[in-house]
């Protein structure tokens, strides 16, 4: 069964800070990892996609990493803003079906 | 290129009532997935259409639930009969024929049951 477990669950930091939160991914066959951003009460923005060959991907102040062989994905934030409190949701994607998994999210909240 | 538009933003209900909620996907796009979201929870998907096709509705709710992608308009989403739990989000997001593309998202229907 397809699954995606990710940690923590929410997360507390202060403005201006790093944070790096964690995809453990069960997929098979495994085609692709997105990181996606969810700001509350809208539809869920995909930030970056990591495929099986590569191990690191930055979006600005976002860095994916992907290791396949342990099938750990980790999305580190840099130099947090206000504006990055919201939930980082990690999909993994399967060549074998149109349904991709869904992880629950981390809620993350930046405070001034 | 107009995004994935939902509508309506929000929407009450009283119970027993019926809500139907509208997608219309980006330009080109002829998939659609439906997902639910509870408050403080992850999207739980529902159901994914091709044109005129139901793919995968695995989970959906077998009763008073039912979706629909006709070869023109939008994609609806039926709710009879609504009860108080159906109170959630309803996202709906679009992609291009393949099975790795990126799902681009609506900004979701708020549904509220009274």
């Amino acid at each position: 069964k397809n699954q995606v477990e990710q940690s923590p669950q929410s997360l507390i930091i202060l403005e201006g800070k790093n944070c790096t939160l964690q995809c453990n991914y069960t997929v098979s066959p495994f085609s692709n990892l997105r990181w996606y951003k969810q700001d509350t009460g809208r539809g869920p923005v995909s930030l970056t996609i990591m495929t099986f060959s590569e191990n690191t991907k930055s979006n600005g102040r976002y860095t994916a990493t992907l290791d396949a062989d342990t099938k750990q994905s980790s999305l580190h934030i840099t130099a947090s803003q206000l504006s990055d409190s919201a939930s980082y949701i990690c999909v993994a994607a399967s060549g074998g079906s149109y349904i991709p998994t869904f992880g629950r999210g981390t809620s993350l909240i930046v405070h001034p | 290129n107009a995004g994935v538009m939902q509508n309506p933003r929000h929407l009450v209900r009283r119970r027993g009532q019926e809500a139907r909620l509208r997608c219309s996907p980006m330009k080109g796009h002829s998939h659609v997935y439906w997902y639910r979201q509870l408050p403080e929870e992850g999207l739980k998907f529902m159901v994914y259409l091709q044109k005129e096709n139901i793919i995968d509705e695995s989970g959906m709710p077998k009763e008073r639930f039912s979706a629909e992608f006709p070869k023109e308009g939008p994609s609806i989403l039926r709710i009879q009969q609504v009860v108080r739990g159906d109170s959630a989000a309803y996202f709906c997001a679009s992609s291009p024929p393949s099975k790795t593309e990126k799902l681009f998202f609506g900004s979701g229907t708020q549904l509220s049951v009274l």
